[in-house]
This record gives C-alpha cells, structure tokens and sequence, in this order.
C-alpha cells in the first residue's frame, strides 16, 4: 500500500513569510496528525484529527499556526507568519485506529531566515 | 505529561554486537512504543508492547516492559551497519476518562552507530 505522501519536501522562507504543508494519508486512514521535530529532539505533537474534526490540539501555537482536513482525508498545516524558531522538521503520520500504530511520512524539512 | 526518556544518549558499537537502549516514564500506561529514524526510511513504527505483555520479539529486535518500574529496554542482536538511527520509546496519553486518544509522547532518543 501507498505511504503517507507529504510536499513539499525542503522549503526555505524568511521570517514573517506564511509557509503551508500538505499531507496525504494512507488511505483508509481515520486518524492523522502533525509533528513538529526539531534537530535532536522528538517529535512533538501539533494536532491530531479523527476524520474531519480535531481531537488534540494544545501544543499548536494557534497564533501562527493552523491546520484542516477537509473531507477527512487530505490535510494542510499553515503557518503565518513564520519565526526563526520554526525551523524544525514536520511530519504527518496516520493511523487506522488511534490507539494503534502511526505511520509516518517522509516529513518537509523548514528552514526559516 | 507522560514521557518516555531513553538511555544512553548515544551508543556505538561494533557490527554483530547487541545493542540495549532503555526508555523509562512516569506515570501508568496501557502500552509503550517503539519507533527507528534514519535519513533513509524515515521515522518508522517498529514494534508496541502492551501493558500485559513482559516481553516481545520482532526478528532481531526484543522489547521487555516492567509496569512496576516504570520502564522498557529495547534489544538489538547481531546489529548491522543499516541499524544505525536514531531510537525513540512513545508513550500514550490518556483523556480524563483515562482512555487513551492516541497522541504520542516521544523521547528524545538514542543515536545507535553501528561500526562495520
């Protein structure tokens, strides 16, 4: 089966420019979600949807940052306008069930100047 | 928050060694996971161990989990060169229901350096 799609790959903005991701998931997946990796850390959870709807989203900087999943499958992560502090790479992952394995895609890569 | 905390920091070895790395948390859980990343493949699920389960195997990788200590040790035998990534453990966490919604807290992760 087809893996979780993620574009772009590599994006490099300056501060204050908006930047979106996008991510496709496995199909037939329910559950998607957003992390944030910063070089030499974990992941970190941004936001995670069940369909269409946001079960978890207290670590996304809402000031900044948003993110939708219209129609349940395809998601985009925004964010607007954009700090150094961003720079970090940004994974979406799915899942058939939320209690089961997540699957990960190839993550886009931000850097901003 | 749960959080799972992984030891050593680094680790390097020698092709064909076994490789340990340990993952502890801080409060119950009703399952550990374990994920790899390497530049290559990515961050990739390797194996989940459930609450009730001591032990599991996956070909070369074994996971153990003591509820009682807080802990869970990943294993590695014959390590090969492709092995090299980074290891991280992800734990559940849990609404106030107790039921678990499936955001993951991980580590910060082992890096495994596997000399050929």
């Amino acid at each position: 089966e087809a893996g979780v799609a993620q574009s772009p790959r590599y994006k490099i903005i300056e501060k204050r420019q908006s930047v979106a991701f996008w991510c496709n998931p496995i199909s037939g997946h329910a559950t998607l979600y957003w992390y944030q990796q910063i070089l030499g850390q974990g992941p970190k959870l941004l936001i995670q949807f069940q369909n269409n709807g946001v079960v978890d989203d207290s670590q996304l900087p809402k000031d900044r940052f948003s993110a939708e999943r219209l129609k349940g499958v395809d998601s985009t992560l925004k964010i607007q306008p954009a700090k150094l502090e961003d720079s970090a790479v940004y994974l979406c992952a799915s899942s058939l069930d939320p209690v089961l394995a997540q699957y990960f895609g190839p993550g886009t890569r931000l850097l901003v100047l | 928050s749960q959080q799972g905390e992984e030891d050593p920091q680094a680790l390097s070895i020698q092709e064909g060694e076994n490789a340990t790395m340990n993952c502890s948390y801080k409060t119950s859980i009703n399952n550990l996971q374990w994920y790899r990343q390497n530049s290559g493949r990515g961050l990739v699920h390797l194996i989940l161990i459930r609450s009730n389960e001591r032990e599991k195997h996956s070909g070369r990788l074994r996971v153990t989990l003591d509820t009682s200590k807080k802990s869970s040790s990943l294993l590695i035998t014959a390590s090969r060169a492709a092995d090299t990534a980074s290891y991280f453990c992800a734990t559940p966490s849990y609404n106030a229901g107790g039921t678990s919604y499936g955001k993951l807290t991980f580590g910060q992760g082992t890096i495994l350096t596997v000399h050929p």
